[in-house]
């Protein structure tokens, strides 16, 4: 098994632009995080799902974020328009029902300037 | 209620030692209590797991040892080798989705 993957793994953009993260989570797994880890605030929850349906999306920072998922195996993390404040580690985790840990991605590292 | 607060920020230890990380939560309804292993530019790897109704778990040189009535729980790595400088991550969680709510990390250095 190959793992989370995130792509891409570095993005640099300008404000105002709009980014999008993208994740495949592991086959079988049937939830989907989305965590943001900044060195202020660590890392931060910002959506989940469960079976492609989003759950809880209070972790969002503000309406330039949304997250979709259009099939069990991709999850897009959208910002528009990013900001320099946006600038973190985006992480992709999936795990196999609720009772086991999370599996991360290798994340994205986000520098809006 | 829904923080875990974890210490030290920073631990440095000498090969062979002792490594001790701490959290304490506040939510009685956390009932799944991981630790997370960070190397740079990788993302959290789960290292060990706990729940509330034993009081220690070990695997191999990781321990965490639990404290229902402190709502405390540490994480002790005996014999430290270099290989396990890295960031810690205390977590615990509650409910049917098991989301985590993360410590703020430890630093540990494991010197030659």
């Amino acid at each position: 098994d190959a793992g989370v993957i995130q792509s891409p793994r570095h993005e640099v953009t300008e404000m105002g632009q709009e980014v999008t993260l993208r994740c495949k989570p592991i086959s079988g797994h049937d939830y989907l995080f989305w965590y943001r880890q900044t060195m202020m605030r660590g890392l931060e929850l910002l959506i989940y799902f469960n079976n492609n349906v989003p759950i809880d999306d209070s972790g969002m920072p503000e309406d330039r974020f949304s997250a979709k998922m259009p099939n069990a195996s991709f999850s897009t993390l959208k910002i528009q328009p990013s900001e320099p404040r946006d600038s973190a580690v985006y992480f992709c985790a999936s795990s196999f029902g609720a009772l086991y840990g999370y599996t991360f991605g290798s994340g994205t590292r986000l520098t809006v300037v | 209620q829904q923080q875990v607060k974890q210490s030290p920020q920073s631990l440095i230890v000498q090969k062979g030692g002792i490594s001790i990380i701490n959290c304490a939560y506040e939510n009685t309804a956390f009932d799944y209590f991981p630790w997370y292993q960070q190397f740079p530019g990788k993302g959290p790897a789960l290292l060990i797991a706990i729940r509330p109704d034993v009081s220690e778990k070990k695997e191999g040189r990781f321990t965490i040892s639990f404290n229902k009535s402190a709502k405390q729980f540490s994480l002790h790595i005996m014999d430290s080798q270099p290989g396990d400088s890295a960031t810690y991550f205390c977590a615990a969680s509650s409910g049917s989705a098991r989301q985590l709510t993360f410590g703020s990390g430890t630093q540990l250095t494991v010197l030659p």
